[in-house]
């Protein structure tokens, strides 16, 4: 059962902005870094935001993150085709001394 | 290349047991805190399990606490999980992935991930 709640879907055209939400507490977010992975179809995840707003080496500037309280989001810009894919979030939960992910995100570019 | 294959992929019955292999390579594994994460068919990620570099300090997901155990040999650069006691629900493809250095718990390579199917 995960403890970060992200909405189901997301949708955009391309070129546009697209914001994914995560929302969780204050044992996870509240007092933790927010991280985000990119789940493209039938391939293992890849870190895509570590640190809350840190772009891993490779990954293109389009890719934002941001904190504020418990919650976070994850934004992409001049939205592509290539960014259809499954969005995570995550976190450590010191209440559950663990690792928590949120619900997913599938982005599909219309 | 810095890389991580899982092995031990496989059909088991409910009540039965698996291990399962991480092989990494590319990097010095005796530096950096490893993890198992799972994702059943057609479900989110789920986080299992994490191992310190020294394998001192362990944590377990409370859906698998006292039926897996994690563990390590960085003298062969690998990453075990065994699984006892398996459930329906344990059906699922497991990564094995690395905790980023100064990345906090980040985890910056995965795995292609192994198939576990736990069925009668």
């Amino acid at each position: 059962q995960s403890v970060l709640t992200q909405p189901p879907s997301a949708s955009g055209t391309p070129g546009q902005r697209v914001t994914i939400s995560c929302s969780g507490s204050s044992s996870n977010i509240g007092s933790n870094t927010v991280n985000w992975y990119q789940q493209l179809p039938g391939t293992a995840p890849k870190l895509l935001i570590y640190r809350n707003n840190q772009r891993p080496s490779g990954v293109p500037d389009r890719f934002s993150g941001s904190k504020s309280g418990t919650s976070a989001s994850l934004a992409i810009s001049g939205l592509q085709s290539a960014d259809e894919a499954d969005y995570y979030c995550a976190a450590w939960d010191d209440s559950l001394n663990g690792y928590v992910f949120g619900t997913g995100t599938k982005v599909t570019v219309l | 290349e810095v890389q991580l294959v899982e092995s031990g992929e496989g059909l088991v019955q409910p009540g039965g047991s698996l291990r399962l292999s991480c092989a990494a390579s590319g990097f010095t594994f005796s530096s950096y805190e490893m993890n198992w994460v799972r994702q059943a068919p057609g479900k989110g990620l789920e986080w299992v399990s994490y191992i310190s570099s020294s394998g001192a300090t362990i944590y377990y997901a409370d859906s698998v606490k006292g039926r897996f155990t994690i563990s390590r040999d960085n003298a062969k650069n690998s990453l075990y999980l065994q699984m006892n006691s398996l459930r329906a629900e344990d059906t699922a493809v497991y990564y094995c992935a690395r905790a980023a250095a100064g990345g906090g718990d980040a985890f910056d390579i995965w795995g292609q991930g192994t198939m576990v199917t736990v069925s009668s």
